[in-house]
């Protein structure tokens, strides 16, 4: 069973509007962490922001927000004030417990696409 | 700060030849070191986990005797490609999990292109 899932293969934004990338996962541990990384055309992937299973707060990094709900397994990531550099491939990535090794498990990725 | 590199960044080889692909943390000790592969449009995957100063564990169905994984410090581990063939050409990356970098986030190196001839 799929325990990252991404729903949008690909995104269409105007600069300098806001996005939602959706993320649903699925775990039984009481204990993860969730993070989100950026892939653009070059191949390096770029750590955006995380969210930790225990944390009450949404995490927050300059204009990235993690829109964390945690009943509905959801970690959508909101990009603010969307940029012509912001295209690029998105993945939600969760570690599960403590003793799983710190390995991640990555979504299929969102395409997006910021629009002049 | 966190910053991994990787060497070479593309590689162009010949089908049967041996390819060694370079993962350092040049700011940071990297307890565990991992190496994904990723085809085009797709999703990374996981292949193998390596702690420093141990054996690599592998993921299901890559071949331990084909991708050689060693951590022999904190700030180095490589992953060999033995008697490469066509179908191993891909993209390879590296990440970097270490001490003192508070969350439990993964580095990633800026990644190896593989093309085997």
């Amino acid at each position: 069973a799929q325990k990252i899932t991404q729903t949008q293969p690909g995104m269409f934004v105007q600069e300098k509007e806001a996005v939602t990338l959706d993320c649903t996962y699925d775990t039984s541990d009481q204990s993860y962490g969730l993070f989100w990384y950026k892939q653009p055309s070059s191949g390096e992937m770029i750590f955006l922001i995380y969210q930790g299973s225990y944390d009450e707060q949404n995490a927050t990094e300059g204009r990235y927000s993690l829109n964390f709900q945690k009943a509905r397994k959801s970690a959508n990531l909101v990009i603010s004030a969307s940029q012509l550099g912001d295209s690029a491939m998105y993945f939600c990535a969760m570690r599960e417990g403590w003793n799983q090794g710190g390995k991640l498990i990555f979504g299929q990725g969102t395409e997006l696409s910021v629009k002049p | 700060g966190a910053v991994v590199s990787q060497h070479p960044s593309w590689v162009i080889c010949k089908s049967g030849t041996s390819v060694k692909i370079e993962c350092r943390s040049l700011d940071f000790q990297a307890t565990t070191m991992f190496w994904y592969r990723q085809f085009p449009k797709q999703s990374l995957m996981l292949m193998a986990t390596s702690n420093e100063g141990s054996k690599a564990t592998y993921e299901q169905g890559v071949e331990k005797d084909k991708f050689l994984i060693n951590h022999a410090s904190l700030t180095l581990s490589t992953l060999t490609v033995t008697s490469a063939h066509p179908e191993d050409s891909s993209f390879y990356i590296c990440s970097a999990r270490g001490q003192g970098l508070g969350t439990d986030t993964q580095y990633f190196g800026p990644g190896t292109r593989l093309t085997v001839l």
